[in-house]
């Protein structure tokens, strides 16, 4: 069963923009983690951000976390054709427990 | 190191046969997982090895799914007899249990039962 949900299911913007990915949880995280995934290919890791964090940035990436409205979101800024992909985002209950994955945004960056 | 690899690329099989899917963790990583991908129920964990042992496989549809580890270095996933209904991408994801959270994926087997 889905544990994060994805908000918006797409989005597509100009190039130079930037684009903002929510995600929403239910149950009690050890980590939340976001990953891309390019037509046709598997998913990759982005980016971790731990329960006790609330934002963490790499690059053009900046995560926020609210534990406390059980809710995320990756913002990407000035965004570029390459980072069109399918954005999902992934709770960690911890201990040896599996990931569970949102649905994804799919994200269109036109040149 | 060359990732998590997944074998075939691309199945295209008939109802009713058997289809195996493969995958080769990365070295040293000792948790497992099978995902499917569908455009309906996005990414469904179907079972997952800890140290080569099957620890939760309530997501494993029916008794036609059946998964095995037997080493460290390997995993298969079988479907008999296979389903129009099965078609999907079924992924391998590893990692290092312990050390690190991130997974590490296959690009995935596309399989399309006719």
């Amino acid at each position: 069963s889905q544990q994060g949900e994805e908000d918006p299911q797409a989005l597509s913007i100009q190039e130079g923009e930037n684009a903002t990915m929510n995600c929403s949880y239910k149950t009690s995280i050890n980590n939340l983690q976001w990953y891309r995934q390019n037509s046709g290919r598997g998913l990759v890791h982005l980016i971790l951000i731990r329960s006790n964090e609330r934002e963490k940035h790499s690059g053009r990436l900046r995560v926020t976390l609210d534990t406390s409205k059980k809710s995320s979101s990756l913002l990407i800024t000035a965004s570029r054709a390459a980072d069109t992909a399918s954005y999902f985002c992934a709770t960690d209950a911890g201990g040896n427990t599996p990931l569970v994955f949102g649905k994804g945004t799919r994200l269109s960056v036109i040149a | 190191d060359a990732g998590v690899i997944q074998s075939p690329r691309h199945e295209v099989t008939e109802m009713g046969q058997e289809v195996t899917l493969r995958c080769k963790p990365i070295s040293g990583h000792n948790s497992l997982f099978w995902y499917r991908q569908t455009m309906m129920r996005g990414l469904e964990l179907l079972i997952y090895f800890n140290n080569n042992v099957p620890i939760d496989d309530s997501g494993m549809p029916e008794d036609r799914f059946s998964a095995k580890m037997p080493n460290a270095s390997f995993s298969t996933l079988k479907i008999q007899p296979s389903e129009p209904r099965d078609s999907a991408v079924y992924f391998c994801a590893s990692r290092a249990t312990g050390t690190s959270e991130k997974l590490f994926f296959g690009s995935g087997t596309q399989l399309s039962v006719l």
